[in-house]
């Protein structure tokens, strides 16, 4: 079946840093990937996604590709902010027709970000 | 603005006893989601539904049930709660439709401690 592995955490910068949180997926024909992320007390948010090979997501500052060779979908961010404290969930869903697939996520990945 | 509203933030409960969580949505969405949340285990899914009157096993469905008697609220239901199922209980919703059933919407979470 489907799945999505990714880095857990938790992972501590400071302001201004480059944050990478790795996302690797194992999943038949082309699935639609993405990044969720929870802030504290919140539910979960969409972030940004990709739906076929080479598409890069963008978002607040976020960047994601689709890597199908590689099979990954790495979260980027060049300069993390305290606001950006959460934690984040790669995603993905299969590419069946209906709308019937549902979305799998990774354990998610908790970032706090000092001043 | 678009809002998923689960009835209680913390709940504590007592082994054996009957728990009722409830979730309404206002987007008139067709489909909606129980997930649980555990520190090191991500986001499970519990039950699902995609229409009235309908839902369908996630991944651990065990000693849960669901009851979605209108469109805009799906309920999860502990038939005799047990300490392991202290956990944070997210609800979600999203349209029925390939390119948009993976935007979940989620609630802010329900945190059920059962002693």
């Amino acid at each position: 079946g489907n799945s999505v592995t990714q880095m857990e955490g938790p992972v501590t910068l400071s302001e201004e840093a480059f944050l990478t949180i790795n996302c690797t997926y194992t999943a038949t024909g082309y699935p639609s990937l993405f990044w969720y992320v929870q802030y504290p007390g919140e539910g979960l948010q969409l972030l940004l996604k990709a739906t076929k090979a080479d598409d890069k997501g963008s978002n607040k500052g976020f960047e994601a590709t689709y890597r199908k060779e590689t099979t990954s979908f790495h979260l980027e961010k060049g300069s993390v902010q305290v606001s950006d404290s959460a934690v984040y969930f790669c995603a993905l869903i299969g590419s069946t027709q209906g709308g019937s697939e549902k979305l799998v996520f990774g354990k998610g990945m908790k970032l706090t970000v000092n001043p | 603005d678009v809002k998923v509203t689960q009835s209680s933030r913390y709940l504590v409960k007592r082994t054996g006893e009957k728990v009722f969580l409830e979730c309404v949505q206002d987007m008139d969405h067709e489909n909606m989601f129980w997930y649980r949340q555990d520190p090191g285990l991500g986001l499970r899914l519990i039950y699902f539904s995609y229409d009235v009157k309908m839902k369908e096993k996630g991944d651990i469905p065990e000693g849960y049930s669901v009851s979605r008697e209108k469109k805009e609220r799906f309920s999860l239901i502990l038939e005799s709660a047990s300490t392991n199922q202290t956990s944070m209980y997210l609800c979600a919703s999203s349209l029925w439709g390939q390119g948009v059933r993976e935007k979940l919407f989620f609630g802010s979470g329900t945190q059920l401690s059962v002693l």
